[in-house]
């Protein structure tokens, strides 16, 4: 499975949008790209997932260059409540996913 | 009201002690899988069932053991032998092969002393 990076911590404010990228350089060609977000003491949930171009629903946007070696978790007007970890996984066609340690967002007011 | 139950939500277990964490679905789902998250990581794998009456060991099996014995239920034992088992364990759960959504548990946080 790709290895995935991401930044360790971001800071925000209320009202703004944030984005979060996540490099996976040895992405392959059946491999997704999915996000997932946990707040302390709870299970991960699953936020979106796509394959290439730009994906959006009710919560956030997934924006995905040509090459796919990198991704973007788009969350837009973020709230106090968006304080989070959110993890970038490849999910290929197995069974299994990997975690990294994932992004700690804090949004402040 | 679909979903994953973990039981107990906080549980406390005195040195060389098995105890077996609790796992149900209700989601109708083929896949079950134990992770395990320790301060400030990420979530690790312990084990997964891709149907019932089987099961594969993950990143790290070491001192665990598990059994599909219904759809339903995936419960984890934690043995003796596991050698730092204070930790939050999740358990999860998909519909199917090709699917990537997984459903987490609210998790158990096991205290050993």
């Amino acid at each position: 499975l790709a290895k995935t990076t991401q930044p360790i911590s971001m800071d925000s404010y209320e009202g703004q949008e944030v984005n979060i990228t996540c490099s996976h350089n040895n992405i392959a060609t059946n491999d997704y790209i999915t996000w997932y977000q946990q707040f302390p003491s709870q299970g991960p949930r699953f936020i979106i997932q796509g394959y290439k171009t730009k994906v959006t629903n009710e919560v956030a946007s997934l924006f995905i260059p040509a090459d796919r070696k990198s991704s973007t978790l788009s969350l837009p007007r973020v709230s106090l409540s968006d304080t989070a970890v959110y993890y970038c996984l490849i999910t290929g066609g197995g069974n299994k996913l990997t975690f990294g340690t994932g992004t700690q967002l804090k949004v402040e007011l | 009201d679909g979903g994953i139950t973990q039981s107990p939500k906080y549980l406390f277990r005195k040195e060389g002690q098995n105890v077996t964490l609790s796992c149900e679905q209700n989601l109708n789902h083929d896949a079950m899988y134990w992770y395990r998250q320790d301060p400030g990581q990420g979530l690790r794998l312990i084990y997964y069932s891709q149907i019932v009456n089987d099961f594969q060991k993950g990143d790290i099996a070491e001192g665990y053991s598990v059994s599909r014995e219904k759809k339903e239920s995936f419960p984890l034992t934690v043995t003796s032998a596991q050698k730092n088992p204070t930790a939050f364990y999740l358990c999860a759960s998909k519909s199917g092969h090709g699917a990537y959504e997984q459903y987490f548990g609210p998790g158990t946080r096991l205290t050993v002393t």
